[in-house]
């Protein structure tokens, strides 16, 4: 059973300093990676897809890496400003799953003071 | 090209009523997921589906709970006599095909608030 772990749950970080978020997977076997932003009592936003296939990902300041070898992925934003404060979650998308499911990480919650 | 839709966005029900969730996919996509955020907590998979078929329920509680896609209209969720412990925020998922490496895009979420 596929297992995604999310640390540390919660970040706080003066306004300026580059983020890393990390994200682990128990089972290699996936097909892509995929990180989301979530604001308070909001959707989700999906910010970065990583394809199996791929070692990273970029979209402006936000960079995400994958190692599936090590079942980690890390996602690094640059520069950070107060608007980044959000909940960050990963999720995976298994081979071995019937119907393609997401499996989330519990989020990490970061707070970007100015 | 309207993204995925849901409503209500916000619905509360008292315990044992009924709680009717609607999620329209994004135009062309055929494969809806529904996910169940409870306070505090991430998010997990409960039931996929395709236009009139469940693929994949392991995620739903056995009980109360049933997922439908027809071929006309939107996705609904069902809860049948909420309790308590069914309030959450619930988010609907849609891709345009099957395979794994296709991205699924999410709607804004129903909070259910059961009083």
């Amino acid at each position: 059973k596929q297992e995604v772990t999310q640390i540390p749950a919660a970040l706080s970080v003066p306004e300026g300093e580059n983020l890393v978020l990390n994200c682990s997977f128990t089972d290699s076997a996936i097909y892509n990676l995929q990180w989301f932003r979530q604001d308070p009592g909001k959707g989700l936003t999906s910010l970065l897809l990583i394809q199996s296939s791929q070692r990273e990902q970029t979209s402006g300041r936000l960079n995400a890496s994958l190692d599936k070898s090590s079942g980690r992925s890390t996602l690094y934003i640059a520069a950070s400003q107060p608007g980044d404060s959000a909940t960050y979650l990963c999720a995976a998308r298994m081979i071995k799953a019937a119907g393609n499911k997401l499996t989330f990480g519990g989020g990490t919650r970061v707070l970007v003071k100015p | 090209n309207a993204g995925v839709m849901q409503n209500p966005r916000h619905l509360v029900r008292r315990r044992g009523q009924e709680a009717r969730l609607r999620c329209s996919p994004m135009k062309g996509h055929s494969h809806v997921y529904w996910y169940r955020q409870l306070p505090e907590e991430g998010l997990k998979f409960m039931v996929y589906l395709q236009k009139e078929n469940i693929i994949d329920e392991s995620g739903m509680p056995k009980e109360r709970f049933s997922a439908e896609f027809p071929k006309e209209g939107p996705s609904i969720l069902r809860i049948q006599q909420v309790v308590r412990g069914d309030s959450a925020a619930y988010f609907c998922a849609s891709s345009a095909m099957t395979g794994g490496e296709n991205e699924q895009f999410f709607g804004p979420g129903t909070r259910l608030t059961v009083l």
